[in-house]
């Protein structure tokens, strides 16, 4: 049964920081991963989706990178700004077996940027 | 535009009402998804739809009863559910392969059951 573990739990940082997410994952017979926000009780927001076959996508202040052998992922965010703060998830895609397409969630990190 | 619209936004129902969450999207997407999430947990999936047919069923107990009646709208029937019921139930749509492609949430429905 594949599991995704996100290290922090929670992260508070001041305005301007550079900062890494971590994501990994037991199971590396995945199609993609996919890095989400959520803002307190509303949806999710796609952010970036890696492919397996890729090692990094890159979208504005926001650069994620994956090392399936290892099952891994990092998101890193640039000069962290106050609106940065939000729930962020990680998640994969399972390839093949029963679990096919399904998407399993990691537990999150929470970010606050402060002022 | 990649936009998934949920209604409602809020539902408060009894135990022994029938309600229905609502699903729409309009990029031309053809795999649908119900989540459920819990308080300060991550979304776990409930049913998807691939070409308006179920594909995957979580083992999600018959009190929901999923509906897709055309490639845009995914319907979701409740019905004597319990208090522990209670969550934000989000859709997400993807367009054409379930496996390979981004999967666009909708803002969610937060449920309470009373």
């Amino acid at each position: 049964k594949q599991e995704v573990t996100q290290i922090p739990a929670a992260l508070s940082v001041p305005e301007g920081e550079n900062l890494v997410l971590n994501c990994s994952f037991t199971d590396s017979a995945i199609y993609n991963l996919q890095w989400f926000r959520q803002d307190p009780g509303k949806g999710l927001t796609s952010l970036l989706l890696i492919q397996s076959s890729q090692r990094e996508q890159t979208s504005g202040r926001l650069n994620a990178s994956l090392d399936k052998s290892s099952g891994r992922s990092t998101l890193y965010i640039a000069a962290s700004q106050p609106g940065d703060s939000a729930t962020y998830l990680c998640a994969v895609r399972q390839a093949g077996g029963t679990s096919y397409g399904k998407l399993t969630f990691g537990q999150g990190t929470i970010l606050t940027v402060h002022p | 535009d990649t936009e998934v619209t949920q209604t409602p936004k809020h539902l408060v129902m009894g135990m022994t009402n029938k309600k229905s969450l609502k699903c729409e999207q309009h990029m031309g997407h053809r795999a649908m998804y119900w989540y459920k999430q819990k308080a300060k947990k991550p979304p776990e999936l409930m049913f998807v739809y691939s070409y308006e047919k179920l594909s995957i069923n979580e083992s999600v107990p018959s009190r929901f009863s999923p509906e897709c009646p055309n490639s845009s709208l995914l319907n979701l029937h409740l019905h004597a559910l319990q208090p522990e019921d209670s969550a934000l139930y989000l859709c997400a749509s993807s367009q054409g392969s379930i496996a390979k492609n981004i999967q666009y949430f909708g803002a969610g429905t937060r449920l309470s059951v009373l």
